[in-house]
């Protein structure tokens, strides 16, 4: 079945170092789209990115869909502490409405 | 805001109970979602429903059941709970299934039940 797979599992980092998790799916995707969750939370939407080799930004977060539309990245600039917690991605299983999931990167950031 | 609630936020059951979670939510969502959530799998989906009555299998449904007599309202059932069923549970809601012009596919979490089969 499809599979959606992140890198890293984890990631510490510095305040003020960049971060950068990857998500590849096993099939190509009509969209992708990014939750984050804070330690103790729930997924919250981030974003939805649809058109090959798109681009956007929220502020420090940087977001991408690759040209092939099988991967994507969400790349940190300057980490604060407040961006501490778990991202995942998330890619609508082939044929289906269902959205799968990868298995995330969970970031810590040392002050 | 969309707002999504649970039943509880903890709860702890013996093995062989049958277990009943509950989720609300207030936006008038066609679509809700029940997903578990265990360290190092990330989210897997057990089943959605897109209407009232109508209900989908996810990728792990063995093991549950769901109830979606009213269109707010998804339920989850573990008819008989087993430890393998101990897990963080998260409900979700989504406008549409596939983002387009009627909107977006973003799903709305709710808190999560941390249960507890002992």
């Amino acid at each position: 079945g499809q599979q959606v797979m992140q890198i890293p599992q984890y990631q510490h980092v510095q305040e003020g170092e960049d971060f950068t998790t990857y998500c590849n799916s096993s099939t190509t995707l009509s969209n992708i789209q990014w939750y984050k969750q804070r330690p103790g939370g729930h997924p919250v939407f981030l974003i939805q990115l649809v058109k090959s080799g798109e681009v956007k930004k929220q502020k420090r977060l940087t977001f991408q869909f690759g040209e092939a539309k099988k991967n994507s990245s969400l790349h940190i600039t300057a980490t604060q502490t407040t961006d501490v917690g778990t991202y995942f991605c998330a890619g609508p299983g082939g044929g289906t409405y269902k959205y799968i999931f990868g298995t995330g990167t969970r970031l810590k950031v040392l002050a | 805001d969309v707002k999504v609630t649970q039943s509880s936020r903890y709860l702890v059951k013996r093995t062989g109970e049958k277990v009943f979670l509950e989720c609300v939510q207030d936006m008038d969502h066609e679509n809700m979602f029940w997903y578990r959530q265990d360290p190092g799998l990330g989210l897997r989906l057990i089943y959605f429903s897109y209407d009232v009555k109508m209900k989908e299998k996810g990728d792990i449904p063995e093991g549950y059941s769901v109830s979606r007599e009213k269109k707010e309202r998804f339920s989850l059932i573990l008819e008989s709970a087993s430890t393998n069923q101990t897990s963080m549970y998260l409900c979700a809601s989504s406008l549409t299934l596939t983002s387009g012009i009627q909107g977006s596919s973003e799903q709305f979490f709710g808190p999560g039940t941390r249960l507890t089969v002992l």
